[in-house]
């Protein structure tokens, strides 16, 4: 059982370059959720989904889209980095247990853009 | 004002000894609240979720004050293991938004 898995890994990027994020996950969950990580920032929601075909804004949208036309696939894109978009992203998906429930994350994709 | 807020810390805590996080929220109608720990360069992980009256688990309790909007996490006989960041999730029903703060890293010291 795979849970949540992003790809790529690692990526560099020059400025104005365009690239997708991927995450799958395999536990049929509803939600899934884009953050990003920089240091002393804790992790900010860039865009979520709350079931296929829907998508919503969270802290930071600007810069990313995202697609979620398959539930177990949420897609988050860059069309053109800037260096500010150099960070940690980490993709998640929830699992509702009646008022309460658990995120599952993938383990990261560090993205550099120079 | 940030929707969840934390005190970032360090705490640099002997071992052995107790230590607590607070972890206020600005929306009173946040429903479900959280723990995660996550440890350098890792994804974080749930360490607890928080129930309405108060919940434990071996050393670590939790306890939500709706009153007061805030959330805290108690570790008694701190372990070395224990360090890490320690992050408090609040979810707001009816968007399904996930926040988190800004965690707060604990070092416990030989």
């Amino acid at each position: 059982n795979a849970g949540v898995t992003q790809t790529p890994k690692f990526r560099v990027l020059k400025t104005g370059q365009s690239m997708t994020l991927l995450c799958a996950q395999d536990m049929n969950h509803e939600y899934m959720y884009w953050y990003r990580q920089d240091p002393g920032m804790g992790l900010r929601l860039i865009h979520y989904s709350v079931g296929e075909g829907t998508t919503a804004k969270g802290e930071v949208p600007d810069g990313y889209n995202v697609s979620r036309l398959k539930k177990q696939n949420f897609l988050l894109g860059l069309e053109s980095a800037a260096p500010s978009q150099t960070s940690v992203y980490f993709c998640a998906s929830y699992e509702r247990q009646g008022q309460t429930g658990e995120l599952f994350f993938g383990e990261g994709s560090r993205l550099t853009v120079l | 004002r940030k929707e969840v807020e934390q005190d970032p810390g360090p705490f640099n805590v002997p071992e052995g000894a107790t230590v607590a996080f607070n972890c206020t929220y600005s929306n009173s109608a946040s429903q479900s609240f959280f723990w995660y720990r996550q440890d350098c360069r890792k994804e974080p992980k749930l360490l607890m979720s928080v129930y309405s009256s108060g919940n434990e688990d071996g050393r670590f309790t939790a306890q939500l004050n709706r009153a007061s909007q805030y959330i805290s996490l108690l570790i008694r006989d701190s372990k070395l293991s224990d360090s890490a960041t320690y992050l408090c999730v609040v979810m707001n029903f009816g968007n399904e938004k996930l926040t988190f703060g800004t965690g707060t890293r604990l070092t416990i010291i030989p």
